[in-house]
């Protein structure tokens, strides 16, 4: 079955530094990868989605890049705020047409002041 | 994106009874879905909610335990029956608007079982 590894230890950068988050995959690579904010008692909020043929995506602060060759994603955010401070999960989608998302169980992110 | 609901959002519930979530989505959309996410875990997928007909079902769920209804592109309903305190959990919705494209969530139930 797929597995998807994000580092369970938490991240503590400091503010205005660049934060980069893994997720790394085995076996097949999946049609398209998100990546999630998730606030404590809260639902996942969408960041971004990239595609298998897509190397790289920005929005804002943020970017991915999507490397089928080392089955890895990495999240960055740059000049980060302690406002960023969140769990960071990565989701991968099979299947075009089923949407259907596996998870990996998440990076914590904390950004100090 | 959508805005989505959920209600209730939070619910203490006894052991053995039986409780539905609604989902409520403020725009027609292709595929809605329905995760659980136990304390400290990520999300794991339930089932696909199918319009007007039954739920696909996830390995490890079943209809008998998580039945769902869809009865239009904007609405969906989990029911956790018989419960018991392993299935305290978050349970959450999401919809898909375009088939291939982002995936949005709800704001989760916090369901705890005594």
């Amino acid at each position: 079955s797929q597995k998807i590894e994000q580092n369970s230890e938490a991240l503590n950068i400091q503010e205005g530094k660049t934060a980069t988050l893994t997720c790394n995959y085995t076996n097949y690579s999946p049609a398209y990868l998100q990546w999630y904010r998730q606030d404590p008692g809260r639902g996942p909020v969408f960041l971004l989605l990239i595609r298998e043929n897509e190397k790289e995506k920005r929005k804002e602060r943020l970017k991915v890049t999507f490397d089928t060759t080392l089955k890895q994603s990495l999240f960055h955010i740059t000049a980060s705020q302690p406002a960023d401070s969140a769990t960071y999960l990565c989701a991968l989608a099979y299947d075009n047409a089923g949407n259907m998302l596996t998870f990996g169980g998440g990076t914590r992110l904390m950004v100090k002041p | 994106s959508a805005v989505i609901s959920q209600k209730p959002s939070r619910d203490i519930c006894q052991r053995g009874t039986s409780l539905t979530i609604q989902c409520q989505v403020d725009s027609q959309v292709t595929m809605m879905f329905w995760y659980r996410q136990q304390p400290g875990q990520s999300l794991t997928l339930i089932a696909t909610a199918n319009q007007g007909s039954e739920a696909t079902y996830e390995s490890g769920f079943v209809i008998d335990k998580f039945p769902i209804s869809r009865p239009n592109l904007t609405f969906s309903t989990l029911t956790v029956s018989n419960m018991s305190p392993e299935d305290s959990s978050i349970y959450l919705c999401s919809v898909v608007l375009i088939q291939g494209g982002e995936q949005f969530f709800g704001p989760g139930t916090r369901l705890t079982v005594l």
